[in-house]
């Protein structure tokens, strides 16, 4: 049973690099997202896809880029990373691409940038 | 603009009955959800409620008045496990998701 899969659990990085943070999901789910977690703040929506071949931005959606090529896979890029990208990702997806239905989360990628 | 608030931190006992509150003010509401979060760990789906009412799941119960702009999760018989962050979620007349910072639950025995 795998769910959601994230990579890299954690990851060190330079300011400035390009970084690629993978999402893989076997449930055949429509919509997936990506959030960010800071401390103090709730769950953040960078950007989201209610099917493949669409995307759409969220709340934060600055700095980085997604594609949803087909149904399973939906990465996240930072194209060049600054330290406020410094967060815990998580990659979520849902049967329903209302918001009404059940959120399933990866474990999370936890990104520092220096 | 859109707000969910909820106590940032809880302490209780271990066969005790918390219950946290969430209250928010969005634009529309189209359900509210309540996540645990363990440290480290994904979110997990815990309750939605779309009506008014008490739904009860276990030693999980979740509240709404959509009127008050109020919903609360009740734990009972708590146990060690319980101990986790609580998140409250709206879903908007957008059917955006818009999350509180969470309830840091901490258990003592």
């Amino acid at each position: 049973i795998a769910g959601i899969t994230q990579a890299p659990t954690s990851q060190i990085l330079a300011a400035g690099r390009r970084m690629t943070l993978r999402c893989t999901q076997d449930m055949r789910h429509n919509a997936m997202y990506w959030y960010r977690q800071d401390l103090g703040l709730g769950l953040r929506l960078i950007h989201y896809s209610n099917t493949a071949g669409t995307t759409g931005k969220g709340e934060v959606p600055d700095g980085y880029s997604v594609s949803r090529a087909n149904t399973d896979d939906f990465p996240l890029t930072l194209a060049s990373a600054v330290p406020s990208q410094t967060s815990v990702y998580f990659c979520a997806s849902s049967e329903d691409t209302a918001n009404t239905g059940e959120l399933f989360f990866g474990e999370g990628s936890r990104l520092t940038v220096l | 603009g859109q707000n969910i608030d909820q106590p940032t931190e809880m302490t209780a006992t271990e066969g005790a009955i918390v219950q946290i509150n969430c209250t928010y003010q969005t634009s529309g509401f189209n359900g509210l959800f309540w996540y645990q979060q363990h440290a480290g760990e994904a979110p997990t789906f815990l309750s939605y409620n779309v009506l008014d009412g008490l739904e009860e799941k276990g030693r999980f119960s979740s509240f709404l008045s959509r009127s008050k702009g109020y919903s609360y999760l009740l734990l009972k018989e708590l146990q060690m496990k319980d101990s986790a962050s609580y998140l409250c979620a709206v879903s908007d007349s957008n059917y955006q998701l818009i999350w509180g910072a969470g309830t840091k639950l901490i258990i003592k025995p």
